[in-house]
């Protein structure tokens, strides 16, 4: 399946501090979208990023895309505790399905 | 509140037990699906449906049954259900199948089969 891979597994920052996590995936895509999914709950959609653009900004993320690389990534700037939650990519394959990874598990300390 | 509302939020059924998961939304979404979240394994696509049609069943046991009886609803059927079918159970829709629009999930059932 095309499934995102994320990295790292788990992450722990600072308030305040940066994070970034980064995706990479095998084949061609439509899009990628990053998902965050706080403990136990539905995962929400974060951003969207098409196959021909390279970088998008939404408040405090910015999220890259190298479809030469196969890869992404999601920068949180400034973060908060209430940043702490697991981070998915999903890229949208010509295949039409939306898949996942694992996801990045971020803990930002207070 | 997402906009994709599921009941219930637990539930705990024996394996010879028959139960049902609800899905609804009232975005004015033409595709919906149904995910299953087990720890430490990717989420895992189970069913799509697109106008009430179902387009795509990944190689779920049939002992998982969805409906799909209108395009705001979503169901999904359990009979003689196994230990490892515990996990989080995800509805999620989007405006359309095959576009490319960002899913809106529901806050899950979480399933416990004993």
């Amino acid at each position: 399946s095309q499934q995102g891979e994320e990295d790292p597994q788990a992450l722990s920052i600072q308030e305040g501090e940066n994070a970034t996590m980064n995706c990479s995936y095998k084949t061609s895509i439509n899009n990628l979208q990053w998902y965050r999914q706080n403990s136990g709950r539905g995962l929400v959609h974060l951003i969207l990023i098409r196959s021909n653009e390279r970088e998008k900004h939404s408040g405090r993320l910015r999220v890259t895309l190298d479809t030469s690389k196969k890869s992404s990534s999601l920068l949180i700037t400034a973060s908060r505790a209430a940043d702490t939650a697991s981070y998915f990519c999903a890229p949208f394959s010509e295949s039409y399905q939306l898949t996942f990874g694992k996801g990045t598990k971020l803990s930002v300390i207070p | 509140e997402t906009g994709v509302t599921q009941t219930p939020r637990h539930l705990v059924m024996g394996m010879t037990n028959k139960k049902s998961l609800k899905c609804e939304q009232h975005l004015g979404h033409n595709a919906m699906y149904w995910y299953k979240q087990s720890a430490k394994k990717p989420l895992e696509l189970m069913f799509v449906y697109s106008l009430e049609e179902r387009v795509e069943n990944n190689s779920v046991p049939s002992r998982f049954s969805p409906e799909c009886p209108n395009s705001s609803h979503l169901f999904l059927h359990l009979h003689t259900l196994q230990p490892e079918d515990s996990a989080l159970y995800l509805c999620a829709s989007s405006q359309d199948w095959g576009i490319g629009y960002g899913y809106t999930f529901g806050s899950g059932t979480r399933l416990t089969v004993v």
